[in-house]
Formats: structure tokens, sequence, C-alpha cells
């Protein structure tokens, strides 16, 4: 149980361009869903929590409005990297948390490589 | 400002032996605390939880131990296998900040040799 899927594993873009990644709960009902991102050989920095039905809540220093999060169903959230730079480049990395539950269970992962 | 620490980067430890990693926290908020495995280029992995509430939680071959008032808690593996290789993660919520919103270690990364 608590299996949480990203999609796509890695995409390489061109700079300028928006690539969305998405975040599915396959097996729980996820309430809050997080978006994390990954410098290597660093630790997981929270970007934004995102609760169903409501608008996300971003961290400080997070632009959002250059990184888009959608959480529209129990089941499915979206961040979206709008106008990609080089410097976007990163492990992108989602969780989802289940009603009254505190532990989050994280996706794989979205390696995104901006040329 | 670093509210979660995991001093040592690495650890290295034999097959069979018993692996121990620290974590220490800041904020005497903190009432969670969750350990996490992680491999390179895969998320991480939900490995076992503790509550303020308990100074114990045990699972299979992994324990956590919490101690408030030192603000510290350990994770013991053993015994330790190769496949216990990878980073681990401690991480440390408030049930007084946002739902679920977690502070995360830096990592330590365990090796584990045959």
């Amino acid at each position: 149980g608590a299996v949480v899927s990203q999609h796509p594993s890695w995409v390489i873009c061109k700079s300028g361009t928006s690539v969305k990644i998405e975040c599915r709960s396959l097996d729980f009902q996820a309430t809050t869903m997080f978006w994390y991102r990954q410098f290597p050989k660093q630790s997981l920095m929270l970007m934004a929590t995102s609760n169903e039905g409501s608008k996300a809540t971003y961290e400080q220093g997070v632009e959002k409005d250059k990184f888009l999060i959608n959480h529209a169903s129990l089941t499915l959230s979206t961040l979206t990297v709008t106008s990609a730079h080089p410097e976007d480049s990163s492990f992108y990395i989602c969780s989802a948390s289940a009603s009254g539950r505190r532990e989050q269970y994280f996706g794989p992962g979205t390696r995104l490589t901006v040329t | 400002d670093q509210q979660v620490k995991q001093n040592s980067p690495s650890l290295s430890v034999q097959e069979g032996r018993i692996s121990i990693l620290n974590c220490d926290y800041t904020n005497s908020m903190f009432d969670y605390f969750l350990w996490y495995k992680k491999y390179p280029a895969e998320g991480p992995t939900f490995l076992i939880s503790i509550s303020s509430i308990k100074d114990k939680n045990e699972d299979g071959r992994f324990t956590v131990f919490l101690n408030k008032s030192a603000k510290h808690l350990s994770l013991h593996i053993v015994p330790s296998q190769p496949g216990d290789s990878a980073v681990y993660f401690c991480a440390a919520s408030a049930s007084t900040d946002s739902w679920g919103k977690f502070q995360f270690g830096a990592g330590t990364q365990v090796v584990v040799t045959p």
C-alpha cells in the first residue's frame, strides 16, 4: 500500500518551454501532496504544499507563477515548470499523505534537464 | 536555518553489524519524526516513524530512539545488510505547523561492506 507514482521519470526540454510533472497516489486518497526539489548531494527542499481543491501554499523563495501546482483530485497533483531555464534543472519529487496521517509517501522523482 | 541536522555525512559498517544513524533537532515544537531511505535517482522510502509520546519504536530490523530532552533521535539497523546501502534522511514536524510539513536533515550515506 501507499504507492505514489510520478510521470515522467525524466524529461529534457528546451529553455523557455513549459513542463508538466504528474504525481498520483495509486492506492490511497491523498488529501495533501507536497512538492520537493533536490539538488545533488543535498537534502530535500520543500517547494509547496497542496491540499485537494485548494490553492497551493508555497515556501519562501519559491515563485508561484513559475512553479504552478494543481491538486484537482484526491489522487492527482501536477507541477508545471513554466518558461523553464537551465537553473531549473533538478530532481523533483512529490509526496502524498492521507487524511489524518502525517507520514508522507514519496514518488520516484522526476529528473528535469533544461537545455 | 537548519532545524534538523544529521552531522555524519557518511557511515561505513560491516555486513551483519549494527548501523547507528544520528539526528539532532533544534525546534522543541517538533513532535513527530520519520526516517527515510533513499537510493540514487529514486524517491525516499518511508522506514519508520516515532511520536514524541514514545521514546522507542521498533519495526523489524529498524529501531528508532527518541531523546526529547537532548533533542536527539537515532536509527538502529541490525543486522546491516548490503541492500541497506543508501542515503538515510531523518525528518521532523510540529503539529502546530502546517499539516504534514516536515523539515529534513541533510542525509547520511550508509555503505554496508561485506
